[in-house]
């Protein structure tokens, strides 16, 4: 079984720290992504990554770093944090299959609260 | 508009009920569809692709319509065990682009 496990279940923080919430995955796959949950919005896509310290912007990238150094790890960053990104955050990871990519597996998710 | 639109829910059936979800999509270059499913505080898991030529499994019947741009999924004999958040994925030829819809709630009542 695919393996995406993410450092924390719930976290809480205040304004203004930095915060790192980790993702590692186990079956080698090349791509990796970041999403936040809030509802009635879905899952939005903050970051991907096709390969080590590569990296792209996905739809709502502001406020957010991420970090590719091994290909089993992808680190996402809130340089300062503040009490919007209050939300569910999924990592997600896939195998490389050609053009299109499902994000068939998931981590169990990082509920962040910012106060 | 949003790129993904699905039946806003929540759905409410009793068991053994036959129900369907639509979900809606706006780029006609879209290229591959899935439905997942999400527990209560729990990840996505995905359930199934979706085919020109719809496709089954077992219970879950997904179809889609490129010519009006929706795709849907049928759920026969619904189960308690079904009641979750069912998300639609469309993705586009733009490499790694994914769009979840909004999700639409199941609930199962015996």
């Amino acid at each position: 079984d695919v393996k995406v496990t993410q450092s924390s279940r719930y976290l809480v923080k205040r304004t203004g720290e930095k915060v790192f919430l980790e993702c590692v995955q186990d079956m080698d796959h090349e791509n990796m992504f970041w999403y936040r949950q809030d509802p009635g919005l879905g899952l939005r896509l903050i970051y991907f990554s096709y390969d080590v310290k590569m990296k792209e912007k996905g739809d709502i990238p502001e406020g957010y770093s991420v970090s590719r150094e091994k290909k089993e790890r992808f680190s996402l960053i809130l340089e300062s944090a503040s009490t919007n990104q209050t939300s569910m955050y999924l990592c997600a990871s896939s195998l490389f299959q050609g053009a299109f990519r499902p994000e068939a597996f998931f981590g169990q998710g990082t509920r962040l609260t910012v106060v | 508009r949003k790129e993904v639109e699905q039946d806003p829910g929540p759905f409410n059936v009793p068991e053994g009920a036959t129900v369907a979800f639509n979900c809606t999509y706006s780029n006609s270059a879209s290229q591959s569809f899935f439905w997942y499913r999400q527990d209560c505080r729990k990840e996505p898991k995905l359930l199934m692709s979706v085919y020109s030529s719809g496709n089954e499994d077992g219970r879950f019947t997904a179809q889609l319509n490129r010519a009006s741009q929706y795709i849907s999924l049928l759920i026969r004999d619904s189960k308690l065990s079904d009641s979750a958040t069912y998300l639609c994925v469309v993705m586009s030829t733009n490499a790694g682009k994914s769009t979840f819809g909004d999700g639409t709630t199941l609930t199962v009542k015996p």
